[in-house]
């Protein structure tokens, strides 16, 4: 059965910086990309980025570009997104999502989400 | 860039309904599309893909249709466990853009 589980909670203040992972089991993770969404308190979903796995590529919305980095480690199936200079419009889940890397498709696959806080 | 637009924004609905919410792009999209389902608290759920195909275990009281720009979500008879938000989106390699949700509410 295929899963994405998420890193817990975090609480952080303005200017500092998050990274939440998302460990996938249950599927090969090659053939799969990892995206982020990110989901402010009642608001939308709005896709942040994206990588594959092997060979580590990457590609991000353009609004996050520079400020969010995406990685992943091969060797315990896990990808990771860290956020920096982190603001209070930052507060929001953050979902892991796969889509099949061998064509279009969508997102068949979510973490439970992540909540992240900024506050001073 | 594609923008997705959902309407409406939210819809009140009863039990047994049929209800159908619309989502436009600001470009031709097809088939590129995808239906999400978010309840309270979790994550969103795949319900149809490439404009019209069901996901594994969605009950056939779902569908999609559309082409070009214009594509629709159409649940034949509500059940209760179908009050959540509905999103739309577009995908593709390697963007993806979602529509901004559309609530639906018991009435």
């Amino acid at each position: 059965q295929v899963q994405l589980v998420q890193s817990g909670a975090e609480v952080k203040k303005p200017g500092s910086s998050v990274k939440v992972s998302c460990k996938a089991s249950g599927g090969t993770f090659s053939n799969f990309d990892i995206n982020w969404v990110r989901q402010a308190p009642g608001q939308g979903l709005e896709w942040m980025g994206r990588i594959i796995p092997i060979p580590g590529l990457t590609n991000y919305a353009q609004k996050f570009q520079g400020r969010v980095a995406i990685t992943a480690d091969k060797s315990t199936n896990t990808a990771y997104m860290e956020v920096t200079s982190l603001r209070s419009e930052d507060t929001a889940f953050y979902y892991c999502a796969r889509a099949s890397s061998n064509g279009w498709y969508p997102f068949d696959y979510w973490g439970q989400g992540t909540l992240v806080t900024v506050s001073s | 860039d594609i923008q997705m637009t959902q309407s409406p924004s939210t819809v009140s609905a009863s039990v047994g309904d049929r209800v159908t919410i619309t989502c436009r792009a600001s470009q031709s999209i097809s088939p590129w599309l995808a239906w999400y389902q978010q309840k309270p608290g979790k994550a969103p759920k795949l319900l149809i893909y490439k404009t019209s195909t069901l996901e594994s275990g969605v009950p056939s009281r779902f569908s999609g249709s559309g082409s070009g720009t214009d594509f629709t979500l159409t649940i034949s008879s509500l059940q209760p466990d179908d009050f959540a938000t509905y999103y739309c989106q577009h995908y593709t390699s390697s963007v993806y853009t979602f529509g901004q949700g559309t609530k639906l509410e018991i009435k």
